[in-house]
């Protein structure tokens, strides 16, 4: 079944440094690709969507300077979370979803991120 | 718009008993449904989909789901449950058409006790 690559897993970092998310989908070219984070013991919020080789498209009340996400192939996305404080400590999920659009969208492990 | 409710935070089932988790949806259109499992640290995971045809569905790890349109439901189902199948499952709809967008329900954590 379809793969979908996300690295790291879990980043541990101190407060102002900015952390880098990569989402690879290893069997399929994903022309599209979102971004979620989840709170714990609740649903997946999601943040943006991005299309490849075209800006993202965020979801309201998500700071585009703050959560950088570059969608640069077919098969990678990358969120990069900018000058990180403790509240952007969260659990990160990217899924991404082929060009036929009545396939399923597939999920990463995710990223715990804990910022000190 | 479109909505997905999940009314049960949890779902307490012995091991070897039916189980059923409710999910109902709203949305303007043919819905695409999805049920995803999460297991603690984990991305989600597709179980099953409903797109067209056969109103009930079969899905991974003896999962099934069947597509009510008159009452807009997708209820996941399994007829004997497994203390493996504890986890957090999320409902999820987005329109037949398109690039739309994935709506989630809350999720409901399912307990299995041996």
């Amino acid at each position: 079944g379809a793969v979908v690559s996300q690295h790291p897993s879990r980043v541990i970092c101190k407060s102002g440094t900015s952390v880098k998310i990569e989402c690879r989908s290893l069997d399929f070219q994903a022309t599209t690709m979102f971004w979620y984070r989840q709170f714990p013991k609740q649903s997946l919020m999601l943040m943006a969507t991005s299309n490849e080789g075209s800006k993202a498209t965020y979801e309201q009340g998500v700071e585009k300077d703050k959560f950088l996400i570059n969608h640069a192939s077919l098969t990678l996305s990358t969120l990069t979370v900018t000058s990180a404080h403790p509240e952007d400590s969260s659990f990160y999920i990217c899924s991404a979803r082929d060009s036929q659009s009545n396939q399923p969208q597939h999920f990463g492990d995710g990223t715990r991120l804990s910022i000190l | 718009a479109q909505s997905v409710a999940q009314p049960e935070d949890q779902v307490n089932v012995a091991e070897g008993n039916p189980l059923t988790v409710k999910c109902t949806y709203s949305v303007s259109g043919n819905p695409y449904l999805f049920w995803y499992v999460q297991y603690p640290n984990r991305g989600l995971q597709f179980l099953l989909k409903y797109i067209t045809g056969d109103n009930l569905v079969k899905g991974s790890y003896g999962f099934e789901a069947e597509f009510n349109k008159s009452q807009t439901s997708f209820h996941l189902k399994k007829p004997s449950a497994l203390v493996s199948d504890s986890a957090l499952y999320f409902c999820a709809v987005r329109l037949y058409s398109g690039y739309s967008t994935l709506t989630f329900g809350k999720g409901t954590m399912l307990l299995v006790s041996p």
